[in-house]
């Protein structure tokens, strides 16, 4: 089993749906979370970072983490074809051995429909 | 201020041969990691060095080895390469606070090895 699932996708919406990307973790250890975005044939892009659980906003994007469950989210907004892109869920655990560490999903790729 | 830089961009070996990927990172971080991402998978941790010193390895062979200079750029080795080596390679500057860091990615350097 895989530290970190991720359902690979495609995600397809129609522009201006709200979409829902997922994860779930297997490692109770993980605290740190965050949301990357990647286009084809680019590195990822920091997009959110959350500490623990609880919620974060950042403009049309919000990330959830449940750690009671396991699972973490992120929301977005408004979608545009610009949205358009392979969305990445990464974690770490704290302490100095697991620093500059993380653990990724797969990725979920999404297509935003004009 | 620049990002993070990596060069080069595109590499084509065969099998058997040494390539050596750098990076730099952002101006006032000590710190890189360096991840492997294959086609249609998250990336995935291979080394981290803080400060010169290797402070992390992931579950790679030891034809993998990286450095750091004291200009906290980086190179990223690999010999006797075999054809699942064809991936990109990915290198990450963190900011380091603590026990935690935020990780920002470079566009990679593509890997093909025939």
């Amino acid at each position: 089993q895989k530290e970190v699932e991720q359902d690979p996708g495609p995600l397809s919406v129609p522009e201006g749906a709200i979409v829902s990307l997922n994860c779930t973790y297997s490692n109770s250890a993980f605290q740190y979370f965050m949301w990357y975005r990647q286009y084809s044939r680019k590195g990822p892009e920091l997009l959110m970072y959350t500490y623990s659980s609880g919620n974060k906003e950042d403009g049309r994007f919000t990330a959830q983490v449940d750690k009671s469950s396991k699972y973490i989210s992120l929301f977005i907004r408004d979608s545009q074809p610009s949205d358009s892109a392979t969305y990445l869920c990464a974690m770490s655990a704290s302490g100095s051995s697991n620093t500059g560490k993380l653990i990724f999903g797969q990725g979920t790729t999404l297509q935003v429909k004009p | 201020d620049a990002g993070v830089t990596q060069s080069p961009t595109h590499l084509i070996k065969t099998r058997g041969q040494h390539v050596t990927l750098r990076c730099s990172p952002i101006s006032g971080h000590k710190s890189v990691s360096w991840y492997q991402q294959v086609l249609g998978q998250g990336p995935q941790f291979i080394f981290q060095y803080y400060e010169k010193e290797e402070r992390g390895r992931g579950n790679f062979p030891d034809r993998f080895s990286a450095r750091q200079f004291p200009n906290y750029s980086s190179e990223l080795n690999v010999n006797a390469l075999l054809l699942g080596d064809s991936a990109l390679y990915l290198c990450a500057s963190n900011l380091v606070r603590g026990l935690t860091d935020t990780q920002y990615f470079g566009p990679g350097t593509r890997l093909t090895v025939l």
